[in-house]
């Protein structure tokens, strides 16, 4: 089985710009969740759906970033605009409904901001 | 509030030697706990999961973790390690709504 793939897998910008990240869970898996890990930290959620509906958005610095999942597959996380903060991995997981506790994680993406 | 302590940032050991990665826990309920591996420019891949019953599980890779709720612990344990285990180790604890957090990761480097 494909596993949870994201693109792209590196990315540079200018503070200020805009920027976006792709995510295509697992088949079948309804949960798909969205992380920022700075570096020397663990993994924070930013965002997690069920289907296409967002169960918790809690942590998500709504200001500058939004995530969609409009079709309740794939997802797309946005930053707009991007401050030298946001330069972490942003990774992208996804469970299914059977096995909701076991979370599959993709490769990330490595966003630097300059 | 959920949180998760990982109190050695990095630890080194000999291959061969056994390994305790340590992992406190604060969680008002019974814990879903998690322990995860993640190599340079990897993803995370789950090692071992704690949900109810047996207190020692049994991961991937040899590893195997215990829960200890009295001391609010989930330590990850290996009886000899190989080069190809270092890397960086994550504890979690999940809640009923699928909710992870994380600790801060503990770096294992490992010298022939």
């Amino acid at each position: 089985e494909a596993g949870v793939a994201q693109s792209p897998r590196y990315k540079i910008i200018e503070k200020r710009q805009s920027v976006a990240f792709w995510c295509n869970p697992i088949s079948g898996h309804a949960t798909l969740y969205w992380y920022q890990q700075i570096l020397g930290q663990g993994p924070k959620l930013l965002i997690q759906f069920q289907n296409n509906g967002v169960v918790d958005d809690s942590q998500l610095p709504k200001d500058r970033f939004s995530a969609e999942r409009l079709k309740g597959v794939d997802s797309t996380l946005k930053i707009q605009p991007a401050k030298l903060e946001d330069s972490a991995v942003y990774l992208c997981a996804s469970s299914s409904t059977r096995e909701s506790y076991e979370q599959y994680f993709g490769p990330g993406t490595r966003l630097t901001v300059t | 509030a959920q949180s998760v302590t990982q109190p050695d940032i990095h630890i080194t050991v000999s291959e061969g030697a056994s390994l305790e990665l340590r992992c406190n826990y604060s969680y008002g309920a019974t814990p879903y706990l998690f322990w995860y591996v993640q190599s340079p420019g990897q993803g995370l891949q789950l090692l071992l999961k704690y949900f109810s019953g047996d207190t020692l599980v049994q991961g991937i890779k040899g590893f195997e973790a215990e829960f200890k709720r009295s001391q609010s612990s989930f330590n990850l344990r290996k009886p000899s390690v190989h080069w190809s285990d270092a890397a960086e180790y994550f504890c979690a604890v999940g809640n009923t709504g699928n909710q992870f957090y994380f600790g801060t990761g503990t770096s294992l480097t490992v010298i022939p």
